[in-house]
């Protein structure tokens, strides 16, 4: 079974220029989340999607941050304009029917 | 009040030896999970073991245990036999029913094995 798929695996940009990052969950898994990792935490929750549906998203910098789930399965991750303090790993889980989340390799982001 | 406390920073264990990374937890939720994940370099959080609160047993995966003490709101991960691959970030986890699959994870222990 394949897992969760993440792409970019790294990503540098300049400070107010934007950036998107790409998840694919375990195929059957209806529940998506997008954790973002500072250097040194542990993984906090932005946003989770159950289907193509928000069910958390308390933690989101909706000024700047934004995601999209379309059709229930892949989603989308964008920060614009991007600041310093984004620079972290992005997470990407996805879980079935509220058990095990599984996670992806990550994506680093630099910021400049 | 933190909901995940996880004081060991660093950890050392000779290779084959036993480790015991602690993890304490608040919640006043009755029915919660608690989760260990291993985090090595490449990025990857890898699932390992699941406690579940009203579980009467301890979890057991393989060469990972889960000593739950519920009363000291304790949920220490053991891993029996070390290896060198088991070099890691470990990350402790809980989900409380009242906000739904949320995880919310503490600081995580750097684990070192030596050879």
């Amino acid at each position: 079974e394949a897992g969760v798929a993440q792409s970019p695996r790294y990503k540098i940009i300049e400070k107010r220029q934007s950036v998107a990052f790409w998840c694919n969950p375990i195929s059957g898994h209806a529940t998506l989340y997008w954790y973002q990792q500072i250097l040194g935490q542990g993984p906090k929750l932005l946003i989770q999607f159950q289907n193509n549906g928000v069910v958390d998203d308390s933690q989101l910098p909706k000024d700047r941050f934004s995601a999209e789930r379309l059709k229930g399965v892949d989603s989308t991750l964008k920060i614009q304009p991007a600041k310093l303090e984004d620079s972290a790993v992005y997470l990407c889980a996805s879980s079935s029917k509220g058990a095990i989340q599984y996670f992806g390799a990550g994506t680093r982001l630099s910021v400049l | 009040a933190q909901k995940i406390t996880q004081t060991q920073p660093g950890m050392f264990v000779q290779e084959k030896e036993a480790v015991t990374l602690d993890c304490t937890y608040d919640t006043s939720d009755p029915s919660y999970g608690l989760f260990w994940y291993k985090q090595p370099s490449s990025g990857e959080m890898i699932f390992l073991i699941y406690q579940g609160s009203y579980d009467q047993q301890n979890a057991t995966e393989g060469r990972y245990s889960l000593n739950f003490q519920k009363a000291r709101k304790s949920a220490n991960l053991v891993i029996s036999a070390s290896q060198l691959g088991d070099s890691a970030m470990y990350f402790c986890a809980m989900r409380e029913r009242e906000y739904g699959n949320k995880l919310v994870f503490g600081a995580g222990t750097i684990l070192r094995v030596k050879s």
